[in-house]
Order: C-alpha cells, then structure tokens, then sequence
C-alpha cells in the first residue's frame, strides 16, 4: 500500500514568488492534515481536513497561506507571497478519521528554502 | 491543554549500548502519548503509542516506553542501540485530535 506522497520533494524559491505543494493521502483516508516543521523543532498543525472541509485552520497564517481538498481527496497548500521565514520542512499527514485509535501517517514532506 | 518537553536535545551512545530518552508531558485529562522517529529526508513514522491500556508499551525495532502518571513521564528506551537508530525522536502528546510535538531529541550512536 502506497503511504503519503508529496510533491515537490524540494522547493527552491526567491522571497515574494509564490509556491504551492501537493499531498495525496492514503486511499480512504478521510482525515488530512499539514503540518509546518521548523528546523530543529517538532511538527505544529497548520490545517485539518474532514473530506473537502476544513474544520480546523486556525493556525494557518490566512494572509498569505492557503490551502484546498476540492474532491476529498488530494490537497494543495499554498504561500503568495512566501517571506524568508517560510523557509521549513511542510508535512502532510493523513488519518482514517479522529478516533483515539487512528494513526496518523505522515509523508516525507516538502523541503522549502526562500531566499 | 496539552504539552510534552523532551528533557535532552541530544543523546550519544555507543552501539550495542542502552538508549533512554526522557519525556515529559502535561494533559487536563487522560492523554495519549506517542513516540515518532524520523530519519534524515524520510517521514515521520510511528513506534510506540499509549492510549490508557498496558502502562508498559512495547513499539517496533525493540523500542519500549512505560507510562509513568505520578511523574508525569513517558520515556522511551532501547536495551541495546544499533546504527541504524540514528535519527531524531519525537515524543507526542494527542489531545482530541490534535497533536502536540516535542522540540526532538536527536540520536547519534557511535561505532
């Protein structure tokens, strides 16, 4: 079973340019999530995904971060435009649903340098 | 609100030798508590998790953790480490649904 993919692996950018990353999710997933990891610190939940809607997106920077699920599936995230300070590791994740139970699994991340 | 804090940013052993790393968390209820790892340019995978059964938690790799409540612990150890253990180590508290990262503690063994 194929886990999490993520696309671009590596993103090299100038500051002000706009970038986007893609997420597929584990078939059947319906929980999906991303996630910002600084270096040297541990994952923090950007938004979260039931289906298409996003119930919980309020550690998303919405001036210039935004992000999709059209059909439940495959979701994109993106900066317009990116700063400096976006310079970090973005990670999807994707769960079955919220049960205690659940696991989330996690892609490998895209890696976003802004220069 | 929940928290975890990873007591060492850093530990170094010697192959063959035993790992402890130290967590601590603060939950208002009955947490879940997980621990990841995550090697250079892979994703973050799943080796142990507690959700209020067997205070004791035996993960993948020969990794174990025990849930200690009075010291409001969860540490994760490994009789013996072997190289391919190198990597970076996060504990992980779960509230609802939320999950609530350590900063990571990074492992190097040495051979």
């Amino acid at each position: 079973e194929a886990g999490v993919v993520q696309s671009p692996r590596y993103k090299i950018i100038e500051k002000k340019q706009p970038v986007a990353f893609w997420c597929n999710p584990i078939s059947g997933h319906n929980t999906l999530y991303w996630y910002l990891q600084n270096l040297g610190q541990g994952p923090e939940l950007l938004i979260r995904y039931e289906n298409e809607e996003a119930v919980d997106d309020s550690q998303l920077p919405k001036d210039r971060f935004s992000a999709e699920r059209l059909k439940g599936v495959d979701s994109t995230l993106k900066i317009q435009p990116a700063e400096l300070g976006d310079s970090a590791v973005y990670l999807c994740a994707s769960s079955l649903g919220l049960g205690r139970d659940n696991e989330q699994f996690f892609g490998p991340g895209t890696r976003l340098t802004v220069l | 609100a929940q928290s975890v804090t990873q007591l060492d940013s850093h530990v170094s052993v010697s192959e063959g030798t035993p790992v402890l790393l130290r967590c601590n968390y603060s939950s208002s209820y009955s947490p879940s508590l997980f621990w990841y790892v995550q090697h250079p340019n892979k994703g973050l995978q799943l080796l142990l998790k507690y959700t209020s059964a067997a205070t004791l938690v035996k993960g993948i790799n020969g990794f174990e953790a025990e849930f200690k409540k009075s010291e409001t612990s969860f540490h994760l150890t490994k009789p013996s480490a072997h190289m391919s253990d190198a990597a970076e180590y996060f504990c992980v508290v779960r509230g609802d649904y939320k999950l609530s990262f350590g900063a990571g503690t990074t492992v190097t063994v040495r051979a």
